[in-house]
């Protein structure tokens, strides 16, 4: 059964403190792995896709990596306004196109 | 471009009554796609259309959950009759085809079944 878990649950930090959202992931096989940011009372807005291990993509003080087993959502310099829920998700070779499987996500506060 | 519209943004019934959520999706995308998603949980996938065909509905309670989509545009989510724990967010979303897991959300329409 394919799985996601992110870790940590919530996350505090104080502005311009650099850090790391976890997600590991158990897929037959992995179709794409993507990131999304939900503001609360909002839906998820997409931020990124990674296809293999090894991949690497950056947005602004954002940038997604992935292994073979877990996917890390680094944090440069973060301000208050980088402060959302961020989910991880997975797409397996057998499901359908929007059968992406969410983990819980990381609830991230940035302090002034 | 104007995002995905979904109305009503809010909604409290009773258990056993019925509901209907309806959803506009972003112009020009075939593919539209109806989540779930519970309280502290991350969204799970309830139907999936494109155009207006069913490509993936194995996670829809089909004894008291329907949706449609006529004319492949618009759609709407129906409830009936809605348990305690349907009380969730029900999410719309839309997508370009051949875009994988690059998923447009509206903003939810958000149940309570008291």
């Amino acid at each position: 059964e394919d799985q996601v878990t992110q870790s940590p649950e919530a996350l505090r930090l104080q502005e311009g403190e650099s850090s790391s959202l976890n997600c590991s992931y158990t897929v037959s096989g992995l179709r794409g792995l993507f990131w999304y940011r939900q503001d609360p009372g909002k839906g998820p807005e997409f931020l990124f896709t990674l296809y293999s291990a090894g991949e690497e993509k950056e947005k602004e003080r954002l940038k997604a990596t992935l292994t073979k087993k877990e996917s890390f959502l680094h944090i440069t310099a973060p301000k208050p306004e980088d402060s959302a829920t961020y989910l991880c998700a997975v797409q397996d070779y057998g499901g359908s196109q929007g059968n992406l499987i969410f983990g819980k996500g990381t609830k991230l506060s940035v302090k002034p | 471009e104007a995002g995905v519209a979904q109305s009503p943004r809010y909604k409290i019934i009773e258990k056993r009554q019925s509901v209907a959520f309806w959803c506009n999706p972003i112009s020009g995308h075939a593919t539209l796609y109806w989540y779930q998603q519970i309280l502290g949980q991350g969204p799970k996938l309830l139907i999936q259309f494109q155009n207006n065909g069913v490509v993936d509905d194995s996670q829809l309670p089909k004894d008291r959950f329907s949706a449609e989509r006529l004319k492949g545009v618009d759609s709407t989510l129906k409830i009936q009759p809605a348990k305690l724990e349907d009380s969730a967010v029900y999410l719309c979303a839309s997508s370009r085809t051949g875009r994988v897991g690059e998923l447009f959300f509206g903003e939810g329409s958000r149940l309570t079944v008291l």
